[in-house]
């Protein structure tokens, strides 16, 4: 069965620094997006991109935060200052559209910020 | 924001016995609805949905009923196994599925052999 993938699955970075969280969604899937859940709290809706660009985004995402889809298979989070608050589960999904679509979700890449 | 409210934390039941698992939202516009299940360091794993057109949808042991004048809707698990042990998130979505989707806080049940 086809599945949403991510890598890596734990990332740790210094604060300030560089990340970026790589999905590779399931390949019929024309929806892509991005959530992400602090410890001990709910999933957050982050960005959802569609026909290579962002169709939605929450408060959350912010300047600091950017999407792309470089290729044919890859969807890619980047986050470009991180702060100690950006620590979280990101988790990526995907969804082939429609008006009673589902969205799959991969496995979750823990970010830590130190 | 308090778009969608799972008031039950946890919830423990028997093996065999059956499992109802609540959630309430308060946002008019959501049409589709949707209940994840989640393990430990896991993503969301779908289980069940239901469009606003329905009241009822049945998977299996799954079973999702939604009550819109009270918008209220409930997941069924029959039998319950030890194997359903997992967080269960309620999710929704306005305008179709491939908008973004909201979820609940989250509620842990736990299946006891």
């Amino acid at each position: 069965e086809p599945e949403v993938t991510q890598t890596p699955s734990h990332q740790v970075t210094q604060m300030g620094q560089e990340v970026i969280l790589r999905c590779v969604p399931i390949s019929n899937h024309l929806y892509f997006y991005w959530y992400r859940q602090i410890l001990g709290q709910k999933v957050e809706f982050l960005v959802s991109f569609y026909n290579n660009e962002i169709s939605e985004k929450s408060e959350i995402f912010d300047d600091q935060f950017s999407v792309e889809r470089p290729d044919g298979s890859n969807f890619t989070l980047k986050i470009r200052s991180t702060k100690l608050e950006d620590s979280a589960m990101y988790f990526c999904a995907s969804g082939w559209g429609g008006s009673t679509d589902t969205q799959y979700f991969g496995p979750g890449t823990r970010l830590t910020v130190l | 924001d308090q778009q969608v409210k799972q008031n039950s934390p946890s919830l423990s039941v028997q093996e065999g016995r059956i499992s109802i698992l609540n959630c309430d939202y308060t946002n008019s516009m959501f049409d589709y609805f949707l209940w994840y299940k989640k393990y430990p360091a896991e993503g969301p794993t779908f289980l069940i949905s239901i469009s606003s057109i329905k009241d009822k949808n049945e998977d299996g042991r799954f079973t999702v009923f939604l009550n819109k004048s009270a918008k209220h809707l409930s997941l069924h698990i029959v039998p319950s196994q030890p194997g359903d042990s997992a967080v269960y998130f309620c999710a929704a979505s306005a305008n179709g599925g491939y908008q973004k989707v909201t979820f609940g806080t989250g509620t842990k049940l736990q299946v006891i052999p």
